[in-house]
Formats: structure tokens, C-alpha cells, sequence
């Protein structure tokens, strides 16, 4: 069974602190990505990677940054938190670059900043 | 532009009703893929079908069953007999050559009840 796992599921911070969230993988997946899920809105791409140390923007990476040094970790980076990033995070993995292949996703972590 | 559009945003059902869930699509790709993601409460996000341009037979597995129909854009979800174990929110999702690789658009997910 695929694995996807993410750091923390709940995690609060203060306004202006530097947050990490972290996901890791277990089944050799080249593509990872990073969610955020707000009611009404679904789930947007916030940054994706397709290699190690490889990285795209989605469509919402205003805020953000990444960083993939192994093959297994993807991290999302919060600079400086602000309150309107309070969201649920979430990281998916899948096998390679093709869009018939579906992602896998971890079990989400709820980010509040305050 | 993709663009995936979930107009029902919440479903409320008894127990054993059928209930199916729409899914509208637009895209520019002639190669594309449709998917169905189920979240229940506890927050991670479950695989439960796939679907190529090419391939218009609907598909059925167990209780669930999918109408998937080019000549409306739609790729619509069916649950018969539905449980209380169905209660999540359901995303239907979209990827084509234009997004790059498999990047996913998400419709904005309809939350289905079902209740006793």
C-alpha cells in the first residue's frame, strides 16, 4: 500500500513565524504535490515536483516556497505565516508524469496561524 | 483553461436512497482523464476512479456506478442503497496533456449526508 505521511495534523503558529510542513512517501514516486483545501474553493495546486530538486509553481504559490532534496521528501515552506494561509494542507505523491495516473494523498494537516 | 464544476454543494439522504453526485467538466485536451476522490472525515483523500476520453462505458463496482457522457462534458456518480459509511465529501478531478505531467483539477466537492 502506497503511504503518503504528513508531519503534523493539526499545527498552530503565530503571524510572521516561518512554518514547515513536512510529507513523506514510501513507494518511489517521482511527482509530489502540495494542496491547500478551503471550504467552497477545493483543493488548489500550490507547488509540484517531478524530481528531486525539481520544482513548479501550481496556481496559488504566492506565500510559498519548497523544497525536494530526496526523492521521498517534499516540504512546504510558510516564509512568514500570515492568518489568511490558515487552511488544511495537503501533500500527494504518484508514480510518474503521466494524467492517467492518480495521486495518493496523506491524511491532511490543519494549519492555523494566528 | 481546465475547469471542473461541482454545482451541488451538499446532499442530505436517508439511508437506502440513491443519490448521484454531478460532475461538469471543461477542457481543450482531446486526451484527458476523469477521476472521483471520496473524503471522509478523517481528512485523507481516497481514490476511487479513473476514466480516459476514449472510454465512454459506465462503470459500475458494488453499490457505486458512473455515467460518463462527452457529448455533455459530464462524469456523474452514483451510490445506490446509500449508508451511513458514505457520508464524505466527494471531489471529482480532471487531467489533460495541457495541465503537464498529472496535475489534478478539483472541482469544489459536494458533501454528502446520508443519514438514519
Amino acid at each position: 500500500d502506497v503511504k503518503v505521511t504528513q508531519s503534523s495534523r493539526y499545527l498552530v503558529k503565530r503571524t510572521g513565524e516561518k512554518v514547515f510542513l513536512e510529507c513523506v512517501q514510501d513507494m518511489d514516486h517521482e511527482n509530489m504535490f502540495w494542496y491547500r483545501q478551503d471550504p467552497g474553493l477545493g483543493l488548489r495546486l500550490i507547488y509540484f515536483s517531478y524530481d528531486v530538486k525539481m520544482k513548479e509553481k501550481g496556481d496559488i504559490p504566492e506565500g510559498y516556497s519548497v523544497s525536494r532534496e530526496k526523492k521521498e521528501r517534499f516540504s512546504l515552506i510558510l516564509e512568514s505565516a500570515s492568518t489568511n494561509q490558515t487552511s488544511m494542507y495537503l501533500c500527494a505523491s504518484s508514480s510518474i508524469a503521466n494524467p492517467s495516473y492518480e495521486q495518493y494523498f496523506g491524511p491532511g494537516t490543519r494549519l492555523t496561524v494566528t | 483553461a481546465q475547469k471542473v464544476t461541482q454545482a451541488q454543494t451538499e446532499i442530505s439522504v436517508v439511508e437506502k436512497e440513491d443519490v448521484t453526485l454531478d460532475c461538469v467538466y471543461e477542457t481543450r485536451d482531446t486526451t484527458y482523464y476523469l477521476f472521483w476522490y471520496k473524503q471522509p472525515p478523517s481528512g485523507e483523500l481516497v481514490f476511487l476512479i479513473r476514466r480516459n476520453s476514449f472510454d465512454e462505458q459506465n462503470e459500475i463496482s458494488g453499490r457505486y456506478s458512473w455515467n460518463f457522457q462527452k457529448s455533455t462534458s459530464s462524469f456523474n456518480f452514483t451510490i445506490t442503497a446509500s449508508q451511513v459509511v458514505d457520508s464524505a465529501v466527494y471531489f471529482c478531478a480532471l487531467s489533460g496533456l495541457t495541465g503537464g505531467g498529472n496535475k489534478l483539477t478539483f472541482g469544489t466537492g459536494t458533501q454528502l449526508k446520508v443519514e438514519l
